[in-house]
């Protein structure tokens, strides 16, 4: 499975919102009903962070403005105001079948 | 509180091997599935290779199949990836993970601190 990320860099104003897209190549539903997409975050020189387990279950600790999206193949991350610390590489991942995992290229965010 | 502390890597020749570990604690190690996840320099995350919370189910990116082996003893509380035949594209910082549950899921919740693997002649 091939996941695809849009854009690959976003310069954010303070404040202001964000919206990140991921894609794959493929239906990530699996027949259990759940639906096998994560979100991650690097920080500038940090271990990636968990932020969204099966789309949308915002991990403990992740800010309320932050909120995850979507469906099959087209999910959504979105910032509903940027922060300074919400710098950094925003990957996708998906893990549909055990042991086939893969991420994304990645959405690096920076302020403007 | 959970904690993953990486240690090993450093530098190898094309060809050689080396050992990463990841010691783990703050919960029940044999509970959890863990994974390597790998970042070559100035690039993304790349999956390496996960094994169930008991051991007896392993998987491995096409990269690593054959070459690296992804163990873990229980009783230690600690993660193993051994890499033979070393390439050049080896090259990366290995981090060690968490999944949040007993079989290889991506759910991967806590993160070691990473550890750099050259292979350079």
């Amino acid at each position: 499975i091939v996941m695809t990320q849009t854009p690959l860099s976003l310069s954010v104003t303070p404040g202001q919102p964000a919206s990140m897209s991921c894609k794959s190549s493929q239906s990530l539903l699996n027949t259990d009903g759940k639906t096998y997409l994560y979100w991650y975050l690097q920080k500038p020189g940090q271990s990636p962070q968990l932020l969204f387990s099966e789309v949308s279950n915002r991990f403990s600790g992740v800010p309320d403005r932050f909120s995850g999206s979507g469906s099959g193949t087209d999910f959504t991350l979105k910032i509903s105001r940027v922060e300074a610390e919400d710098v950094g590489i925003y990957y996708c991942m998906q893990s549909l079948q055990p042991g086939l995992f893969t991420f994304g290229p990645g959405t690096k965010v920076d302020i403007k | 509180e959970v904690q993953l502390l990486q240690s090993g890597g450093g530098l190898a020749q094309p060809g050689g091997s080396l050992r990463v570990s990841c010691g783990a604690s703050g919960f029940t190690f044999r509970n959890y599935a863990m994974t390597w996840v790998r970042q070559a320099p100035g690039k993304g995350l790349e999956w390496v290779s996960a094994i169930s919370g008991s051991g007896g189910s392993t998987y491995y990116a096409d990269s690593a199949k054959g070459r690296f082996t992804i163990s873990r003893d229980n009783s230690k509380n600690t993660l193993y990836l051994q890499m033979n035949s070393l390439r050049a594209e080896d090259t990366a910082i290995y981090y060690c993970a968490k999944d949040r549950t007993a079989v290889a899921g991506g759910d991967f919740d806590y993160w070691g601190q990473g550890t750099l693997v050259t292979v350079s002649s």
